[in-house]
């Protein structure tokens, strides 16, 4: 059974900050993982998806990183800024291959006070 | 070029009645996959439709049905409502697996369960 998981679970900044938070996954049979952004009241915002270890994606002050081999992947905010604040999802698809069946973690909700 | 759109936005319905939720795609996508977020949770695979046929299905009872018409809209069906239904339903839509296909999500479904 695929378990993803994301620490920490909320996190508060302040503005200009930067921040990072991680999503673990099993290492085996890895084919991709996406990151989504969801604001409250919004629809979840796909933001990246990265397929090889090593990768390195960045969007704006995000950026993300893979590392497929340990199973886990990181996103930071640089200077984080009150319109950050949402909840950050990361999804691998279950079983081996892109078979479409997203498996989602918690989420880390971000606060970014002013 | 409309994104994924759901309706209702909110729905309030009592045990043991059922309830059908309904989205449309992102123009030129032809899979759609539904997820329940329980509070606190992350979203939770149902199902997948491609074809007009369930591909995929995640740990749901069988009270969760679904549709997809040949406009790629879908439709969402719970049978029996429990108070455990009570949860956002999400909306995503794709094209076919054929590689990292990005899901993009409508705003989603508030479901109440009285």
């Amino acid at each position: 059974i695929l378990n993803v998981e994301q620490s920490p679970q909320s996190l508060h900044v302040q503005e200009g900050d930067s921040t990072n938070f991680t999503c673990s996954f099993p290492s085996s049979n890895f084919y991709a993982l996406h990151w989504y952004r969801w604001e409250t009241a919004k629809s979840p915002e796909a933001l990246f998806v990265m397929t090889l270890n090593g990768d390195e994606k960045k969007k704006g002050r995000i950026s993300a990183t893979l590392n497929t081999k340990e199973g886990y992947s990181y996103l930071y905010i640089k200077g984080s800024q009150p319109e950050d604040s949402a909840t950050y999802l990361c999804a691998s698809p279950a079983g081996s291959g892109n078979t479409g069946k997203l498996i989602f973690g918690q989420g880390t909700t971000l606060q970014v006070k002013p | 070029d409309a994104g994924v759109t759901q309706s209702p936005t909110h729905l309030i319905k009592t045990r043991g009645q059922q309830v059908t939720l309904r989205c449309s795609p992102k123009s030129g996508h032809d899979t759609v996959s539904w997820y329940q977020q329980a509070l606190g949770q992350g979203p939770q695979f149902i199902f997948q439709y491609y074809e007009e046929e369930e591909r995929q299905r995640g740990n749901f009872p069988d009270r969760f049905s679904g549709h997809q018409f040949p406009n790629y809209s879908s439709e969402l069906n719970v049978n029996a409502l429990l108070l455990g239904d009570s949860a956002l339903y999400l909306c995503a839509s794709s094209l076919y697996p054929s590689g990292p296909e990005t899901q993009y999500f409508g705003p989603g479904t508030r479901l109440l369960v009285l």
